[in-house]
């Protein structure tokens, strides 16, 4: 079935350092990938997303290239704030937009001043 | 800006006990889902709902499980005889429809079993 393999937590940063939290996946057919972000004490929300291969999702300064070569959607932000501190979560869906979301394990993001 | 809400935001109960988590969708939307997260695991889907029936359920969502639309509104989720290991955190989340693929997520009802 469906799978998505996420860089494990946590992960802790400076601010404005350089950000990547790895996603790969496995599926049959043609995927939508996402990244949604959980902050403390919310529910989690889109941050991003790619439709079809070499599409790239950007929002709030993050970036992720859906790369069918490597099954992957790594996520990346060149300069994080400690306002990113939050939970990521790589997903996937079927094609047709309205199938059930498969998730990673999530990646604890923790960004210090 | 609408959003998906959940009630209670933490229960805590006794073992063999019945449980119902409420979520109130998107009033627009018109499907609906019930994922779960056990501490320090992958957020998993139990089930979907669309036209007043379940359109997709995994093999959590045993005969112990059941979904309900009882007025509209409401969107319920009901263990009937919960376990320890149904302890988790239980998000609800809803979707217009069409290509769109964003779904809008509840801020989660955390069920805790003694």
């Amino acid at each position: 079935g469906d799978s998505v393999t996420q860089m494990e937590g946590p992960v802790t940063l400076s601010e404005e350092a350089f950000l990547t939290i790895n996603c790969t996946y496995t599926a049959t057919g043609y995927p939508s990938l996402f990244w949604y972000v959980q902050y403390p004490g919310e529910g989690l929300q889109l941050l991003l997303k790619a439709t079809k291969a070499d599409d790239k999702g950007s929002n709030k300064g993050f970036e992720a290239t859906y790369r069918k070569e490597t099954t992957s959607f790594h996520l990346e932000k060149g300069s994080v704030q400690v306002s990113d501190s939050a939970v990521y979560f790589c997903a996937l869906s079927g094609s047709f937009g309205n199938e059930k979301l498969t998730f990673g394990t999530g990646t604890r993001l923790t960004i210090i001043p | 800006e609408p959003e998906v809400t959940q009630t209670p935001s933490h229960q805590v109960t006794q073992m063999g006990q019945e449980v119902i988590l409420r979520c109130v969708p998107i009033s627009n939307h018109l499907y609906f889902y019930w994922y779960r997260q056990i501490l320090g695991q992958k957020v998993e889907f139990l089930v979907s709902f669309y036209n007043n029936e379940i359109s997709e359920k995994s093999e959590i969502f045993d005969d112990q499980f059941s979904v309900e639309r009882p007025d509209g509104s409401n969107f319920t989720l009901k263990i009937r005889s919960t376990k320890l290991e149904d302890s988790a955190m239980y998000f609800c989340a809803s979707l217009a429809g069409g290509n769109t693929g964003e779904l809008f997520f509840g801020e989660g009802s955390r069920l805790t079993v003694l």
